[in-house]
């Protein structure tokens, strides 16, 4: 495996509420990412990082926000939780300029 | 409209068959065209990377052919095992940007045996 967690890998919440997501590495890449996959499309990126607080949007950002105050650690968070958030998340790291890994990714389910 | 496109969505073959998934895309400037694997519950794992001047590259039972002439792909499975029951992901890359990645949809194959 290629040193990437997610947490936590499954929640339920209600809609409303704000939710956090961590990525955790130990590659010591430089560029974090954080997609959706939701059935019937490919994954959209969210937000990525290229540094420590050096973030910017991807095609679908609106709702969401992300923080990097380490290398190692890529948190997204919904700070109001919607139905339509419900999503599987994927969090992703490279040094180039693509993602190279992706971790097993956290299912989200908002009520 | 950059857009990838795969079929079929899904497939059902026998175990030891072989198979071939295909992928069409629109993306310009292209950079390169990768297909991953995707295990259920797992996150995606890259299979094969192909730039634009390669058109084929192998990783074992795994077969990627590329024209990018008539922007197409495909993905070529040889004696299929259990194992390869996944979906199977189609990434293509643009020119200039860490963000621009294009992603099917993705076919969802079953091996049975």
């Amino acid at each position: 495996d290629a040193g990437i967690t997610q947490s936590p890998r499954h929640k339920v919440t209600e809609t409303g509420t704000p939710v956090t997501l961590r990525c955790h590495q130990t590659e010591n890449h430089r560029y974090m990412y954080w997609y959706r996959q939701d059935p019937g499309h490919g994954l959209r990126l969210i937000h990525y990082s290229y540094g420590v607080k050096d973030t910017d949007k991807g095609e679908v950002s609106d709702g969401y926000s992300v923080s990097r105050s380490k290398t190692e650690d890529f948190l997204l968070t919904l700070e109001s939780a919607t139905s339509s958030q419900t999503s599987v998340y994927f969090c992703a790291i490279g040094d180039g300029n693509q993602p190279q890994h992706f971790g097993d990714g956290t299912r989200l389910s908002i009520l | 409209k950059n857009q990838v496109e795969q079929s079929p969505q899904s497939l059902i073959i026998l175990e030891g068959k072989n198979c071939t998934l295909q992928c069409n895309y629109t993306v310009s400037p292209f950079s390169n065209l990768r297909w991953y694997k995707q295990d259920t519950g797992r996150g995606p794992v890259s299979l094969t990377i192909m730039t634009f001047s390669e058109n084929t590259k192998s990783n074992g039972r795994y077969t990627a052919t590329l024209d990018a002439d008539t922007k197409q792909s495909s993905l070529h499975i040889t004696a299929s095992q259990l194992s390869d029951s996944a979906s199977y992901i189609c990434v293509v890359s643009s020119s200039g940007g860490y963000n621009k990645l294009i992603f099917g949809a993705g076919t969802r194959l079953a091996v049975h045996p």
